[in-house]
């Protein structure tokens, strides 16, 4: 599987879009962008993926270069709850290989 | 949405002994189950997979002796740690990939709650 790059730490206003980007440079054609996230102690919880095309769900969206080499997971309006550890993995959908992730913290 | 379930939750134990972490599909079947490792502070790391009816498939560096994995059945897998010591308290987690799985497809895994470890 492909490797992601994703900062270490990000902050956000509680209310303001949260946008956390990712490098995938080496990704393949058949390799999905998945974003998982962990609240603390809990375990993954799915939020989108996507292969070619933008993606929106009722947690968030999923922009995705046309060269598919970067992504962007966009949460519209954070919240408290949002708080944790956000994984951008590449994957053809067997094993997920978890990076060092973005840890997000939404302030009030 | 499918659901996954760990048990026990939490554990301690004592230094020497023998943990059995279960891991249940609850409402769907799964082909493949997946065991991570999580140390204070780091991201999960693959240990295993397993694949009902056949050997779980190790990751590089993990001993198939001390962490045995059993997929009996459809909806469940288990994880037993052998004669544990405190180097192996641990944050435990396993995810299921349903039995549709489509390689070259979508598909979505489903974690389980976690099992947090501790060896005294």
């Amino acid at each position: 599987d492909a490797k992601t790059t994703q900062p270490p730490s990000m902050d956000c206003a509680e209310g303001r879009a949260a946008n956390l980007p990712c490098n995938h440079s080496t990704i393949s054609g058949n390799e999905y962008v998945y974003w998982y996230r962990q609240i603390h102690s809990q375990g993954p919880q799915y939020i989108i993926h996507g292969l070619k095309n933008n993606e929106t769900n009722e947690m968030a969206s999923l922009i995705i270069t046309e060269d598919r080499k970067s992504s962007t997971l966009i949460l519209p309006h954070a919240t408290l709850r949002d708080t944790a550890v956000y994984y951008c993995i590449v994957s053809t959908g067997y094993a997920l290989n978890f990076g060092k992730g973005t840890s997000l913290l939404v302030t009030p | 949405g499918a659901v996954v379930s760990q048990h026990p939750s939490w554990v301690i134990c004592k230094s020497g002994t023998s943990v059995k972490i279960e891991c249940r599909s609850l409402d769907f079947q799964a082909t493949t189950m997946f065991w991570y490792r999580q140390f204070p502070k780091q991201s999960l790391m693959l240990m295993a997979t397993s694949n009902e009816g056949s050997k779980a498939t190790y990751e590089q560096g993990v001993e198939k002796d001390k962490f045995l994995i059993n997929h009996a059945s459809l909806t469940l897998s288990t994880l037993t740690v052998t004669s544990a010591h405190p180097e192996d308290s641990s944050f435990y987690i396993c995810s299921a990939l349903p039995l549709s799985w489509t390689s070259g497809t979508y598909n979505e895994q489903f974690f389980g709650p976690g099992t947090r470890l501790t060896v005294l």
